[in-house]
C-alpha cells in the first residue's frame, strides 16, 4: 500500500538556521512526490515537485529512491517560512497520499 | 480564474442539523476531492470523485454523503451533524498526467454544538 510517512509533528529552528522536513514514502512504482505548504488559517498551495527540480523560496527537495524520501531543505530559515507543510505522493489514477504533516515553527 | 471556490466559510451547527457544502472549480480538471483537517491528524480524505458521475469513499466517509453535479461541481452533504464533525473541510481538484498539481480551496470551518 501507498504510504507517506513524516516523522516530526513539529519542528522549531531559530531564524537563520537550516531547516530540514523529513518524508519518507512506500511506494512500489515510480513515484511522483510533491510539497504542500498551508500558512496560517489558508489553503494548501503547491510548494514543488519532484519532477521540477526547482527551488522555490529558497526550498529544495530532491528525490532519493534508494532511501524512499523526499526530503525538504533550505539553508537559512526566515520567520515568514513557519508554516504547516505536506509532503504527498501520486501514484497513479487514484488521490494523492499525503502525509500527516509537519508544523514548522521558526523562532526569532 | 477563481479556482476552486467554497461556501460556506463558516457555519454554526447544532448537533442533527444538516448542511451541505459547496465546492467548484474552473480549471475543467476531471477529479475533485472532499478532505477534513484536524489537528494532528493532518488532511483525512472524506470522497472524491475521479470524473463527472462517479463518486468513491476515501478514508473518513461515514456520515457524508456526496454529489458531482456536473463537471464544475462537487458538494458534500451531513445528513445529521454530530459533534465529531467538527473540522475545517477543503475541496480539492486536480489536473491529468504526470505533475499534475492539485489545487484546493479556502476551506470551511464547521463547529457542530
Amino acid at each position: 500500500a501507498q504510504r507517506v510517512t513524516q516523522p516530526e509533528k513539529l519542528l522549531s529552528v531559530f531564524k537563520g538556521a537550516p531547516v530540514e522536513l523529513k518524508c519518507n514514502y512506500s511506494y512500489s512504482g515510480s513515484p511522483e512526490l510533491f510539497w504542500y505548504v498551508q500558512y496560517s488559517r489558508q489553503r494548501l498551495q503547491l510548494l514543488l515537485r519532484h519532477i521540477s527540480r526547482e527551488s522555490i523560496k529558497g526550498f529544495t527537495a530532491d528525490l532519493n529512491k534508494g532511501e524512499t524520501s523526499f526530503h525538504l531543505k533550505k539553508p537559512f530559515a526566515q520567520e515568514e517560512d513557519s508554516a504547516m507543510y505536506y509532503c504527498a505522493l501520486n501514484s497513479g489514477n487514484t488521490p494523492l497520499v499525503f502525509g500527516k504533516g509537519t508544523r514548522l515553527s521558526v523562532i526569532a | 480564474n477563481a479556482g476552486v471556490t467554497q461556501t460556506p466559510k463558516f457555519q454554526v451547527l447544532k448537533t442533527g442539523q444538516s448542511m451541505t457544502l459547496q465546492c467548484a472549480q474552473d480549471m475543467n480538471h476531471n477529479s475533485m476531492y472532499w478532505y477534513r483537517q484536524d489537528p494532528g491528524m493532518g488532511l483525512r480524505l472524506i470522497y472524491y470523485s475521479a470524473s463527472e458521475g462517479t463518486t468513491d469513499k476515501g478514508e473518513v466517509p461515514n456520515g457524508y454523503n456526496v454529489s458531482r453535479l456536473n463537471k464544475r461541481e462537487f458538494s458534500l452533504r451531513l445528513e445529521s451533524a454530530a459533534p465529531s464533525q467538527t473540522s475545517v473541510y477543503f475541496c480539492a481538484s486536480r489536473g491529468e498526467g504526470q505533475g499534475g498539481e492539485q489545487y484546493f480551496g479556502p476551506g470551511t470551518r464547521l463547529t457542530v454544538t
